[in-house]
């Protein structure tokens, strides 16, 4: 079957770098992206999105990059601070239908003071 | 303040006992799912409900059992026939259709005695 999957399961950075997320994907039919950051005991919250009509989207401090040939996204943080340390997840989505979201693993940032 | 709330924060099951997880949700959203998330994992999807009355298998359904009487409650039992059910249990919903962004509540921890 096809899934999304991360590259690293651990991203260990100082604080005040950026941080570079990655995702793979591999359903072409997927036409909606969704990063969320999950805190220790909590639920996901919603990060940012990206459309596949768009390559980039910027947020606050936050940067979703869209590679539709190598099916990849990626997720830029700027200026990393201690509360950045959560688990990333990326989520595809084909809009408008019926299909469920599918979660790949999470990566793990963690930011040291 | 909108959102889900999810209870108990943690719980504890004998063998052989079915338990209830609570969920509910006052952001007015149609659809709500159930997902488990085990350590170092992605999500993992039990049953999501796109209306009222309806509901539909995930990827994981076995041992487990919903129901959708309100649109703003979507609880989920653990039966006995789960057996592995310690994990812990994420509750979200989304505005109208599947595939939207999805709002998540703070989980329960099911454990096993």
């Amino acid at each position: 079957g096809e899934s999304v999957g991360l590259h690293l399961p651990t991203l260990s950075v100082q604080e005040g770098d950026n941080s570079i997320i990655n995702c793979a994907y591999s359903n072409s039919a997927s036409d909606y992206f969704i990063w969320y950051k999950q805190e220790s005991g909590k639920g996901p919250q919603f990060i940012i999105d990206i459309r596949s009509n768009m390559d980039k989207r910027q947020g606050q401090r936050v940067t979703v990059l869209l590679n539709k040939t190598v099916k990849h996204l990626s997720l830029q943080i700027a200026a990393t601070q201690p509360g950045d340390s959560a688990v990333y997840f990326c989520a595809e989505n084909i809009r408008g239908g019926s299909y469920i979201p599918t979660f790949g693993r999470g990566t793990s940032l963690i930011v040291h003071p | 303040d909108g959102g889900i709330t999810q209870s108990p924060k943690y719980l504890f099951r004998k063998e052989g006992q079915n338990v209830t997880l609570s969920c509910e949700q006052n952001l007015n959203h149609d659809a709500m799912y159930w997902y488990r998330q085990d350590p170092g994992q992605g999500l993992r999807l039990i049953y999501y409900s796109q209306i009222v009355n309806d509901f539909q298998k995930g990827d994981i359904a076995e041992g487990y059992s919903v129901s959708r009487e309100k649109k703003e409650s979507f609880p989920l039992t653990v039966t006995s026939a789960q057996k592995n059910p310690t994990a812990f249990y994420l509750c979200a919903s989304s505005i109208d259709r599947i595939g939207q962004p999805q709002h998540f509540g703070d989980g329960t921890r099911l454990s096993i005695l």
